[in-house]
């Protein structure tokens, strides 16, 4: 079965430097949320969208920006990278509108390491 | 204040042996997640329940959506099975518990 599939698995930035990440959902899903886990730390949720506008927003920084487009696919824009972000950064999608989810799944994440 | 409450944070366990691992959940949930997470490693889904129980192999999963709580039962334990295991619930957005960290020694 398709799963959240999210790209790149692996990405090395130097300080100042831009990230792209990106999330594809399940084939169907409208809703992407996007979280960041520091090394040894909780998840913090950043940001998430349903139909292509924002729904919710977290602890999102400034620097960093997100979108969801006509395909569905999300991503998350990081600009002046510090060596604070470095993280795992996962995504959910999830199918939303209706009283009960039936199903959501995560990506595996993204491994960001700033250097 | 947590939405989630995992227990326990710590758990050693012999191969072999029966692992459970409970979750107390404080928020109107539409489903939770047990997630497993290795060192280093990204997050892989076990689990997703809306009620009653799920089995996967050697792991079950629980809910009593009444009483706010799940347990994860793995059974036969391995030392593959070492990890943090997440608890997360899904309201408006994801909750997440602090995880419960599983060694299991051979």
């Amino acid at each position: 079965a398709a799963g959240v599939i999210q790209s790149p698995r692996h990405l090395i930035k130097e300080k100042r430097e831009t990230a792209t990440l990106k999330c594809y959902p399940i084939p169907r899903h409208d809703t992407v949320y996007w979280y960041q886990q520091g090394p040894g730390q909780d998840p913090q949720f950043l940001i998430s969208f349903y139909e292509k506008m924002q729904s919710d927003k977290g602890s999102i920084p400034d620097r960093f920006s997100a979108q969801q487009f006509s395909d569905y696919h999300s991503e998350l824009n990081m600009s002046s990278l510090e060596l604070g972000d470095s993280a795992l950064y996962f995504c959910a999608s999830s199918s939303t509108g209706r009283e009960w989810d039936t199903e959501a799944f995560f990506g595996q994440g993204t491994r960001l390491t700033v250097v | 204040k947590n939405e989630v409450e995992q227990s326990p944070q710590n758990l050693t366990a012999q191969e072999g042996e029966f692992i459970t691992i409970n979750c107390s959940y404080s928020v109107g949930i539409s489903a939770l997640h047990w997630l497993q997470q290795h060192p280093g490693g990204g997050i892989v889904s076990l689990f997703m329940l809306s009620s009653g129980k799920k089995k996967h192999g050697r792991l079950i999963a629980t809910i009593n959506i009444q009483e706010k709580h799940s347990s994860l039962h793995i059974t036969a334990s391995h030392p593959r099975d070492s990890a943090v295991y997440i608890c997360a619930v899904k309201g408006n957005q994801f909750y997440f518990g602090t995880g419960t960290s599983l060694t299991v020694i051979p």
